[in-house]
């Protein structure tokens, strides 16, 4: 069964360090998300990508955060300059997003350790 | 505002009980999701439930909505020790494209 993955699954890096995260979404998905996960709170929603460009960001995705789609399969979220309170787990996911298909597919995160 | 919240935050069973989260959520939707987090992993799609549906079963998951209470409730039946994980809910808003809004989450652990 077709699965979004995420690379790498444990980064680590000091503070004001540029991080990539990597997601490679399901292949005939539409709609692609980022989101995040600080440590025993919930899972809030960052960005959302379609047709090559943002659809919808939150309050969190400030200027520090950019996404792309740089080839028909990755999709990179990139933290220019980190701070402490950006370690979290991220998640990206993919929707099909043709009819009424609303189910999005998490991938299985990225620990992001900021020190 | 706050949308999906769950109770309980967290539930102790039996092996063979059936468990029973609640989400209650504030704004219109076009669907609820039910999601499963196994301790610092990934989140796993469970169930989907339209708002213009009010019961729905997938094997031993059971989903229903109340779109006038705002309120869904998810029930696993027979449970297992492999059940044990935290369970959120998650709604869409009403263009169905609009992102997940999770909840908290409730903290299930299935004692064999």
């Amino acid at each position: 069964e077709p699965e979004v993955t995420q690379t790498p699954s444990h980064q680590v890096t000091q503070m004001g360090q540029e991080v990539i995260l990597r997601c490679v979404p399901i292949s005939n998905h539409l709609y692609f998300y980022w989101y995040r996960q600080i440590l025993g709170q919930k899972v809030e929603f960052l960005v959302s990508f379609y047709n090559n460009e943002i659809s919808e960001k939150s309050e969190i995705f400030d200027d520090q955060f950019s996404v792309e789609r740089p080839d028909g399969s990755n999709f990179t979220l990139k933290i220019r300059s980190t701070k402490l309170e950006d370690s979290a787990m991220y998640f990206c996911a993919s929707r099909l997003g043709q009819g009424s298909t609303y189910e999005q597919y998490f991938g299985p995160g990225t620990r992001l350790t900021v020190t | 505002s706050q949308q999906g919240e769950e109770d309980p935050q967290a539930l102790s069973i039996q092996e063979g009980e059936n468990a029973t989260m609640n989400c209650s959520y504030k704004t219109s939707i076009n669907n609820l999701q039910w999601y499963r987090q196994n301790s610092g992993r990934g989140l796993v799609h469970l169930i989907l439930i339209r708002s213009n549906e009010r019961e729905k079963h997938s094997g031993r998951l059971r989903v229903t909505l109340d779109t006038s209470k705002k309120s869904s409730s998810l029930l696993i039946t027979a449970s297992r020790a492999a059940d044990t994980a935290s369970y959120f809910c998650a709604t869409a808003g009403n263009s169905g494209n609009t992102p997940l809004v999770f909840g908290k989450g409730t903290r299930l652990s299935v004692i064999a």
